[in-house]
């Protein structure tokens, strides 16, 4: 699982409510991603970071922001949750993966959000 | 940035045949291609990839291949069996430097027994 944890893992929010999804890992990697995932649109980048306070937009970053106070963490926060945010989330690490040759993406075993 | 398109969005096949799925990239400077098979409920997990300087890669009963100049590749699975069944994720990025991964919208493939 590259030690990626997520939580909560299932959240019920009522419209306008802030929101908050962790992503803990244990392994020290310097990349982690925020994607979610919905019918017809695959996995798409909200946000990543690629250090402590290093973070930046990906390509649907409206109404979500980030933080990284620390290696292991990553937080998704939805400040003011919509209907349109009922989705799955998936965090992710980055490893340089020797039997994969490359950079590869590793993913969190999602969090199931539902905005009502 | 990276566009990947992924055909077909879904795929039914008899246990026994082969499925192919094929993608598309837009970006030259990408060069490692990644699949992922998501079962049911379940995360995306990696199963194969290819690199640029490579033109196909197999493993048991999956390969893929890469066209550069064409700029697409494709996921063939032969002798299919029921537990290949799921949603399989096409990606695009590199290999060892720059920050984001594409992804296509997947192909739900179903192997009917």
């Amino acid at each position: 699982d590259a030690g990626i944890t997520q939580s909560p893992r299932h959240k019920v929010t009522e419209t306008g409510t802030p929101v908050t999804l962790r992503c803990h890992q244990t392994e020290n990697h310097r990349y982690m991603y925020w994607y979610r995932q919905d019918p017809g649109h695959g996995l798409r980048l909200i946000h990543y970071s690629y250090g402590v306070k290093d973070t930046d937009k990906g390509e649907v970053s409206d109404g979500y922001s980030v933080s990284r106070s620390k290696t292991e963490d990553f937080l998704l926060t939805l400040e003011s949750a919509t209907s349109s945010q009922t989705s799955v989330y998936f965090c992710a690490i980055r490893i340089f993966d020797r039997e994969y040759s490359g950079n590869t993406i590793y993913f969190g075993e999602g969090s199931w959000l539902t905005v009502v | 940035g990276e566009n990947v398109e992924q055909h077909p969005s879904t795929l039914s096949v008899q246990e026994g045949d082969s499925a192919v799925i094929k993608c598309t990239y837009s970006d030259s400077a990408s060069n490692y291609f990644p699949w992922y098979k998501q079962e049911l409920g379940k995360r995306p997990q990696l199963i194969i990839d290819i690199r640029s300087n490579v033109g196909e890669k197999k493993d048991q009963r999956i390969a893929v291949t890469l066209n550069k100049t064409a700029k697409h590749f494709s996921l063939h699975i032969t002798e299919t069996q029921p537990e290949d069944s799921a949603v399989y994720f096409c990606a695009a990025g590199p290999r060892t430097t720059g920050n984001q991964f594409y992804f296509g919208t997947g192909t739900s493939l179903t192997v009917i027994p």
